[in-house]
Formats: C-alpha cells, sequence, structure tokens
C-alpha cells in the first residue's frame, strides 16, 4: 500500500472560484471518505463513498459542493463559488468494506489546506 | 446525537512521564473507537482502533483503553519523548453509519525535553 495520497496539498483562490481536489485511495479500499478540518476543531464528515456510489452526505454539504468517484478508484471534491468560511483542510480517507476485513481502520491522506482570499 | 467530548485541550509534561488521554462519547452504541495523531498542517496518522467487543489494544508504548458502558476511552503513552508533541484525537464510528467517524476536538501535547 502506498496510502492515501491528495492533491493538491495547498489552494490559495478568491472568492467566487471554483476549485477542485483530487483523493487517491489506498488501492483495494472501497470505502472513501471526505472530511473538513478548521483549525483546533477535529474533523468533520462531508461525504461517503461506497465503490463508486455516493451513500451519504452531511448537511455540511452545501449545493457549492460536488463529489464524485467514477469508476470506483480516485474521488474528486468540488467547491463552487468559493466563500472566505471554506477556508480549511480538507481530508481525504479510506478503508476496506467491512464484508472483507475484520479491522476496519481509516487512512487518512496529507490533506488540503484551502485557503479563500 | 453522539457527542465526543477530549479534556483537557491542551497538556505539557516534561520528557519521560507517562502520557494519559481522556476521550469521552455520549453514544454507547458505538462500532469502534480509533486515536490519531495529527502534527502541525499535516493528515492523520492512525495510532490503535479497539472494536466494541474489546477492552484495550496496544502497540509499543502505546495503550488505549475502551469503557463502552462508561462511554470513555483511555491513550496511554508510555515514557513520553519530545517526538510524541502533537494533537492527539480520538473517533467513534457508530454501528450504521457506514463506517464515518465522529471526532473529538483533540488534545495538544507538548513534552518539553
Amino acid at each position: 500500500d502506498t496510502g492515501v495520497s491528495q492533491d493538491p496539498r495547498h489552494k490559495i483562490t478568491k472568492r467566487g472560484q471554483n476549485v477542485t481536489f483530487r483523493c487517491d485511495p489506498i488501492s483495494e479500499h472501497n470505502r472513501l471518505y471526505w472530511y473538513r478540518q478548521t483549525l483546533g476543531q477535529g474533523p468533520e464528515f462531508l461525504t461517503y463513498f461506497q465503490n463508486e456510489a455516493q451513500l451519504e452526505k452531511s448537511r455540511l454539504l452545501s449545493d457549492r459542493f460536488s463529489a464524485e468517484r467514477p469508476k470506483g478508484s480516485f474521488s474528486t471534491l468540488e467547491i463552487q463559488r468559493t466563500e472566505q468560511g471554506d477556508s480549511a483542510m480538507y481530508l481525504c480517507a479510506s478503508r476496506r468494506d467491512r464484508a472483507t476485513s475484520s479491522y476496519n481502520e481509516q487512512f487518512f491522506g496529507p490533506g488540503t489546506r484551502l485557503t479563500v482570499l | 446525537k453522539q457527542e465526543v467530548t477530549q479534556i483537557p485541550a491542551a497538556l505539557s509534561v516534561p520528557e519521560g512521564e507517562n502520557l494519559v488521554l481522556n476521550c469521552s462519547f455520549t453514544d454507547s452504541a458505538i462500532y469502534n473507537l480509533q486515536w490519531f495523531r495529527q502534527d502541525p498542517g499535516k493528515g492523520l496518522t492512525s495510532l490503535l482502533l479497539i472494536q466494541s467487543s474489546q477492552r484495550e489494544q496496544t502497540s509499543g508504548r502505546l495503550n488505549a483503553s475502551l469503557d463502552k458502558s462508561s462511554g470513555r476511552s483511555t491513550l496511554y503513552i508510555a515514557a513520553s519523548q519530545p517526538g510524541d508533541s502533537a494533537t492527539y484525537l480520538c473517533a467513534v464510528s457508530l454501528g450504521d453509519s457506514w463506517g464515518k467517524l465522529q471526532f473529538g476536538a483533540g488534545t495538544q501535547v507538548v513534552v518539553t525535553p
């Protein structure tokens, strides 16, 4: 396993611009999660994919946010018309499906730090 | 609604002391509990995972206990080192929640030489 990777690591944008982040999970991990973390807080759940199906979205995920996981591999998170309140660390995590492993550990990527000016 | 609390928010100890970090949760119907370490500006590194049927897990100098009935978990780090300085987060997974994690706000630890 090479670990969960995220790109870019840092993104600075102006308010109103669109941004897209990418997450590559550990291979064979069919569950993928997105979280958002603001300064001094723990991560908050945004959305969850099992293979290519998006099965849950948090109320934190407004209409300006959209996530995809085509073919059940990498995932993208897009934020349209960014606002200053979107500034945060966006974290991606993956894990094996419960049916195939009794050890349901989630592995996190390094995160994408978004700054909206 | 599940709430996860970590007290204290910050902790400073001299090198060599044992660290005791606390995590409490309000809903005992958890599937598992995971402890993470986070260095400034970085992602999360998994330290230990305890399944709901387990009482504790150990890895090297780290030991985590779980008491579901009282809604508590404790992470012990023996013989602390300056390299242990980081923020430690606990997170619970509910059985019916697709494995999504609910996190505490973390305890920021500083180990002084």
